[in-house]
């Protein structure tokens, strides 16, 4: 069974850090680009980061770029997301998923979306 | 950046109906979009990718059509099981995977 497990959310002061990690099992780990995804308490779904399958390509939303670091390690079929300098509204649940890709050959782009999803863990930024 | 709007925001609706939920982006996405189902307290899960391909074990009452600019997602006979809010995402301007703000289906 393909499964996502994140761990390491929690209550963090503002301007502190926190490391959250996602344990994947069930499929080639390292032949997947992975993303992190975060949805604030009673909001929609805001895309955090990306990292492809070797690191070669990693990616942040403007909202999160200079303060959060993706990253993984096939060997450990983990990834990873540094989170430094956390405000108030860093509040969310993060869940990471996997990125699928098909390639279409009519017009040379890739469609891509996200399955599976993890359970999410909850990161509270207060004072 | 590419914006990503939904119609409506919430709807109430009865088991059994025809349900239809509107995406539009703010500039072509081709095909570029997918659907995805989310339950209180849980995980997002797909639903549609490439606009109309149905997700392996998803229902055959729900489809998705659309191209451009304008799609659509519909629950051809809502079950109990449906209640639920729902978000597409476009992947034409990738990185950047822009989420739809959402529609609650609730009942009636």
């Amino acid at each position: 069974e393909v499964q996502l497990v994140e761990s390491g959310g929690g209550l963090v002061k503002p301007g502190g850090s926190l490391r959250l990690s996602c344990a994947a099992s069930g499929f080639t780990f390292s032949s997947y680009s992975m993303n992190w995804v975060r949805q604030a308490p009673g909001k929609g779904l805001e895309w955090v980061s990306s990292i492809s399958s070797s690191s070669s390509y990693i990616y942040y939303a403007d909202s999160v770029k200079g303060r959060f670091t993706i990253s993984r390690d096939n060997a450990k079929n983990s990834l990873y997301l540094q989170m430094n300098s956390l405000r108030a509204e860093d509040t969310a649940v993060y869940y990471c998923a996997r990125e699928r890709e098909v390639y279409d050959i009519l017009t040379g782009y890739s469609f891509r979306w996200f399955d599976p999803w993890g359970q999410g863990t909850l990161v509270t930024v207060s004072s | 950046d590419i914006q990503m709007t939904q119609s409506p925001s919430s709807l109430s609706a009865s088991v059994g109906d025809r349900v239809t939920i509107t995406c539009r982006a703010s500039q072509s996405i081709s095909s570029y979009l997918n659907w995805y189902q989310q339950k209180p307290g849980k995980a997002p899960k797909l639903l549609i990718y490439a606009a109309s391909s149905l997700q392996s074990g998803v229902p055959s009452r729900f489809s998705g059509s659309g191209s451009g600019t304008d799609f659509t997602l519909t629950i051809s006979s809502l079950q109990p099981e449906d209640f639920a809010t729902y978000y597409c995402q476009q992947s034409y301007s990738t990185p950047e995977f822009t989420f739809g703000p959402g529609t609650k289906v609730d009942i009636k």
